[in-house]
């Protein structure tokens, strides 16, 4: 079955500063990658996703990028606020094209992020 | 995004009691909802996948007798934990909808 790595397991950055997280993960059929919020208390939020047929997706401070070769994904977040504090997971699942087959979503351990005011 | 609801979201049980926990999704019908457990700074681990109309999935080493899953309809599926023991203390988590949206947890304390 698949695998997911993810490192660091914990972040600590200043604020304004970047953050980076990655994830390998194991099963080359894997093609659906989202990336998941987690703050105390609450469910996961997801804040962003991208396919295997897509190198990097962007959104405002958020971004991912993808190496299928090397079978690994990235979390980038730009000009980090407290607010972005929080526990990230990394999450990986085969999907067919037309987004309809439920693939089992393996996530990785999760990092705690830190953004110091 | 979609939105997923969780009922309740939290609750405190005495040992030997049965707890339901209801996930619904609220704009949109789903066949398959999935059911979670997260431990205290721990990942997410699948425990079963709940399909509308047929028999829950259940993942290796998860109890189908002890965790009873019911997907009545294409917005609500159930998660009853029976006879809760301390051990089942967790927080407990459902997801649905492609992507993948989670509800907000609940809470499960066993005394």
């Amino acid at each position: 079955g698949e695998n997911v790595e993810q490192h660091p397991s914990t972040l600590s950055v200043q604020e304004g500063d970047s953050a980076v997280i990655k994830c390998t993960y194991s099963d080359s059929a894997s093609n659906y990658f989202p990336w998941y919020k987690q703050e105390l208390g609450k469910g996961p939020q997801l804040i962003i996703d991208i396919r295997s047929n897509v190198g990097e997706k962007k959104d405002q401070r958020i971004a991912v990028t993808l190496n299928k070769t090397a079978k690994h994904f990235s979390l980038h977040i730009t000009e980090t606020q407290p607010e972005d504090s929080a526990v990230y997971f990394c999450a990986a699942r085969f999907s067919n094209a037309g987004g309809t087959s439920y693939g089992k979503l393996t996530f990785g351990q999760g990092t705690i992020l830190t953004v110091h005011p | 995004g979609a939105v997923v609801s969780q009922h309740p979201s939290r609750v405190i049980c005495k040992s030997g009691t049965s707890v339901k926990i209801e996930c619904r999704s609220l704009d949109f019908q789903a066949t398959t909802m999935f059911w979670y457990r997260q431990f205290p700074k721990q990942s997410l681990m699948l425990m079963a996948t709940s399909n509308e109309g047929s028999k829950a999935t259940y993942e290796q080493g998860v109890e189908k007798d002890k965790f009873l899953i019911n997907h009545a309809s294409l917005t609500l599926s159930t998660l009853t934990v029976t006879s809760a023991h301390p051990e089942d203390s967790s927080f407990y988590i459902c997801s649905a909808g492609t992507p993948q949206y989670f509800g907000p947890g609940t809470r499960l304390t066993v005394l």
